[in-house]
């Protein structure tokens, strides 16, 4: 079945440095999303992807879709301490059923 | 509501009893999931439920787990004859249409002793 793999799984990093997680799917997807889950909280929504080697940009935050539409990252610039949290990836197949989301990569940053 | 919502927000069982969760989606939101995380680890998908078609239920761990949704609204998740290994937090998310973003509610953490 599909599956989606992330990683790293865990990120340590000081206040201002960079930060990427990536995202990488045994089938080719339809469409990806990214979601941000603090600690203690629920995953919430912070883009989507559909487009074949789309870059899109919140900010900091830079989100690519692969050209084959098998893998996708997150690029953080100059961490703040707000950035802390679990960032997953979720990706649906091509045959449009469920999401299948990543494990994610648990981000840490010290000040 | 302003979001989705979950109850209860905590539950405690003893192994062997049966569990229901609710789960309250977002008025007008066609498509609603139940996902499952273990503490630490990622969202394990269960069912999804989209208009009146039938559910999507190839995240069943077992036939001891089950999910209803009536009238296109809320939903059930009922968990038969508890085992510890279901000790977790159960997250429910709705959205608009398939292929939209998902609104997640606060989960409902199940200890199982």
């Amino acid at each position: 079945g599909q599956q989606v793999m992330q990683i790293p799984q865990y990120q340590h990093v000081q206040e201002g440095e960079d930060f990427t997680t990536y995202c990488n799917s045994s089938t080719t997807l339809s469409n990806i999303q990214w979601y941000k889950q603090r600690p203690g909280g629920h995953p919430v929504f912070l883009i989507q992807l559909v487009k074949s080697g789309e870059v899109k940009k919140q900010k900091r935050l830079t989100f690519q879709f692969g050209e084959a539409k098998k893998n996708s990252s997150l690029h953080i610039t100059a961490t703040q301490t707000t950035d802390v949290g679990t960032y997953f990836c979720a990706g649906r197949g091509q045959a449009g059923t469920a999401l299948i989301f990543g494990k994610g990569t648990t981000l840490s940053v010290s000040s | 509501g302003a979001g989705v919502s979950q109850s209860p927000s905590n539950k405690v069982t003893e192994k062997g009893k049966d569990v229901e969760l609710r789960c309250d989606p977002i008025s007008g939101h066609t498509a609603l999931y139940w996902y499952r995380q273990s503490l630490g680890q990622g969202l394990e998908f269960l069912i999804y439920f989209q208009g009146n078609s039938a559910p999507d239920k190839s995240g069943l761990p077992s036939d001891r787990f089950s999910a209803e949704r009536t009238g296109g609204s809320v939903s059930t998740l009922t968990i038969q004859r508890t085992q510890q290994e279901d000790s977790a937090v159960y997250l429910c998310a709705s959205s608009i249409l398939r292929d939209n973003e998902q609104f997640f509610g606060p989960g409902t953490r199940l200890t199982v002793l």
